[in-house]
């Protein structure tokens, strides 16, 4: 119940297509939701983050969609840009825990 | 350049070693975490300080002992390590240990043990 299930576990998207990126979780107490991306060599950037008061977010390029019902989020990359190539994870915590539970991981890959 | 500083970036001991890793905020955060990252995998908790005590032990093994002497420092001491320890180890920080806080990776040490 504590899973976070993150797939796929590679993409591979054409300069300028829109990446997705899918994760679903069974623990209805989870109210906090951040996306981080990591490059080589780094550690993990905050990405964008949304609760499950709102539908939607957006900043810039990303966008995060979240179906409270379907128990699914998921990260929209809009125009994909090479520099984009990393990996994401998407992350779960509840009531201010300071536990994060994070998704396995997908490995994003941007053609020029 | 994150606001969370680790060092050492990389570190390679052999399993009687004992060694220090030091990580560094400015934020002015009260909660620190250490993470394990192997490779292709995602960071693994460890442990969690909120206003420098610990609060989380992820049933680590004793051989990994945190210190936080201070509010803008943590420390994770090493002592007789084992190959599987190898990883990359990260250090986060958070405002507080509130609702919502985001967390604030810093780059890592990569371990590797002899």
């Amino acid at each position: 119940q504590q899973q976070v299930k993150q797939s796929p576990q590679s993409l591979i998207v054409q300069k300028g297509g829109i990446s997705i990126i899918n994760c679903a979780y069974e623990n209805t107490a989870f109210d906090y939701f951040p996306w981080y991306q990591q490059f080589p060599g780094k550690g993990p950037a905050l990405l964008i983050a949304i609760r499950p008061d709102v539908s939607e977010k957006k900043e810039g390029r990303f966008t995060i969609s979240f179906n409270k019902s379907a128990k699914q989020f998921s990260l929209h990359i809009m125009d994909s840009q090479p520099g984009d190539s990393a990996t994401y994870f998407c992350a779960a915590s509840w009531g201010g825990a300071q536990k994060l539970v994070f998704g396995q991981g997908t490995r994003l890959t941007i053609n020029p | 350049d994150t606001e969370v500083t680790q060092t050492p970036k990389h570190l390679v001991m052999g399993m009687t070693n004992k060694k220090s890793l030091k990580c560094e905020q400015h934020m002015g955060h009260r909660a620190m975490y250490w993470y394990k990252q192997k490779a292709k995998k995602p960071p693994e908790l460890m442990f969690v300080y909120s206003y420098e005590k610990l609060s989380i032990n992820e049933s680590v093994p004793s051989r990994f002992s945190p210190e936080c002497p201070n509010s803008s420092l943590l420390n994770l001491h090493l002592h007789a390590l084992q190959p599987e320890d190898s990883a990359l180890y990260l250090c986060a920080s958070s405002q507080q240990t509130g609702l919502y806080q985001p967390q604030h990776f810093g780059d890592g040490t990569r371990l590797s043990i002899l």
